[in-house]
């Protein structure tokens, strides 16, 4: 069965920092492009930061740029995002997103149920 | 590229058929996707390059659209079908979402 486990979330403090984990099975992860996609609580879908298949190539929001860090370990298959300078704003599920095919690598075909991340004093 | 849905909410009963309506606010092609999100779960894909209906979606859903304006069509629901619906588009970075259609029971 083709699926994405995410971990790594929690309480932190505004200002501190988190590394998010999502573990791939059931497919190759390096066939693929991956995503993070957040939902603050009650609140709509909001796209993250994308990385292509070698991981050569990442794209972020205009929000989280230069605070956060999106990285791969395919041989391991296994998906990175390291976040830095929290702030309240960060609040969130954070899904983790495998991109729907190889040339569809921006649509999210299959998706984690989410790891929660929650930066207040 | 700014995704505006309407409406917000959608009250229809069971059997009835439901139109949900996405529009860009510049033109995305035909790179555009929905999505159904149930309450306390992850989003599904269901609708991908606007029309096309992933592996295993029902063809009681269906996609239309191109360049700015796209259109989400149920056309009977099912008591399973209410939920929050989301249209995205992958035509220009950053990807966007649009703020999402509630289909409540009426």
């Amino acid at each position: 069965e083709v699926q994405v486990l995410e971990s790594g979330g929690g309480l932190v403090q505004p200002g501190g920092s988190l590394r998010l984990t999502c573990e791939a099975s059931g497919f190759t992860l390096s066939t693929y492009a991956m995503s993070w996609v957040r939902q603050a609580p009650g609140k709509g879908l909001e796209w993250v930061s994308t990385i292509n298949e070698g991981g050569g190539v990442v794209w972020y929001a205009d929000s989280v740029q230069g605070r956060f860090t999106i990285s791969r370990d395919n041989p391991n298959n296994i998906l990175y995002l390291q976040m830095n300078a929290l702030r309240a704003e960060d609040t969130a599920l954070y899904y983790c997103a495998k991109g729907f095919s190889s040339t569809h690598g921006s649509f999210f075909g299959i998706w984690g149920q989410g790891t929660m991340v929650t930066a207040s004093s | 590229i700014v995704l505006t849905q309407s409406p917000a909410t959608l009250s229809l009963s069971p059997g009835e058929r439901a139109t949900l309506s996405c529009r860009a606010s510049q033109s995305v092609s035909s790179y555009l996707a929905w999505y159904q999100q149930k309450s306390g779960q992850a989003p599904r894909l269901l609708i991908y390059d606007a029309s096309n209906r992933a592996t295993g979606i029902p063809a009681r859903f269906s996609g239309s659209g191109s360049g700015t304006d796209f259109t989400l069509t149920i056309s009977s629901l099912e008591p399973e079908d209410f939920a929050m619906y989301y249209c995205q588009q992958r035509s220009n970075w950053p990807l966007t979402f649009g703020g999402g259609t509630k289909v409540e029971i009426k």
